[in-house]
């Protein structure tokens, strides 16, 4: 069974563009969550999406945000980027509540 | 405030004795926990996990103990391998449906 994929991997941005991640989960997970990783917060949840709906939200501003397709692939979209944007961003899937959640490689955002 | 608290940034242990990775929470509500090992530039990976109603699970070289009276969870890895050395994640998950808070990280270093 093919793990959780993300898109692009690599990606360097200026500060004020935008920017659209996407992850493609474990066939027949239907729960994506996404998760900001940097040097001095560590691992933040950013959100969770469940059957094309948002279930949870972390404590992030408006410029995060997200969304999930019938297929429960996922997108996550960044606006008006800021140096501080710049981060690991993993997805993760998992089949629904209480289950354990499997994570993608990652997409390494660098905002200059 | 650190709801997740992995007080050991590292620990070093030689081939074939035993790691003890350990991790405190303080919100009550927690109910479910897991851990993560992750490379650098690599997406976390599944270890184990452990609910509220057990306080022993253990899969294969891994066990995970927890003490809620103590809110404290401690991951054992015997044998511990060279290929173990890594960074290992504790995560908590409670009453805000998927949402996993995570520990600071402890650098496990196995010495062959």
């Amino acid at each position: 069974k093919a793990g959780v994929t993300q898109t692009p991997r690599y990606l360097i941005k200026t500060r004020g563009q935008q920017v659209t991640l996407s992850c493609s989960p474990i066939s027949g997970h239907r729960s994506v969550s996404w998760y900001q990783q940097t040097p001095g917060q560590g691992l933040q949840f950013l959100f969770e999406y469940f059957s094309e709906t948002q279930r949870n939200k972390g404590n992030f501003p408006g410029r995060f945000s997200g969304r999930q397709f019938s297929n429960s692939r996922s997108e996550m979209n960044v606006s008006t980027l800021e140096l501080g944007d710049s981060a690991l961003y993993l997805c993760a899937s998992s089949l629904d509540f209480r289950n354990e959640q499997f994570f993608g490689p990652g997409t390494r955002l660098t905002v200059l | 405030d650190q709801q997740v608290k992995q007080n050991s940034p590292s620990l070093s242990v030689q081939e074939g004795r035993i790691s003890i990775l350990n991790c405190d929470y303080t919100n009550s509500m927690f109910d479910y926990f897991l851990w993560y090992k992750k490379y650098p530039a690599e997406g976390p990976t599944f270890l184990i996990s452990i609910s509220s109603i057990k306080d022993k699970n253990e899969d294969g070289r891994f066990t995970v103990f927890l003490n809620k009276s103590a809110k404290h969870l401690s991951l054992h890895i015997v044998p511990s391998q060279p290929g173990d050395s890594a960074v290992y994640f504790c995560a908590a998950s409670g009453e805000a449906g998927n949402k996993l808070v995570f520990g600071a990280g402890t650098i496990l270093r196995v010495k062959s």
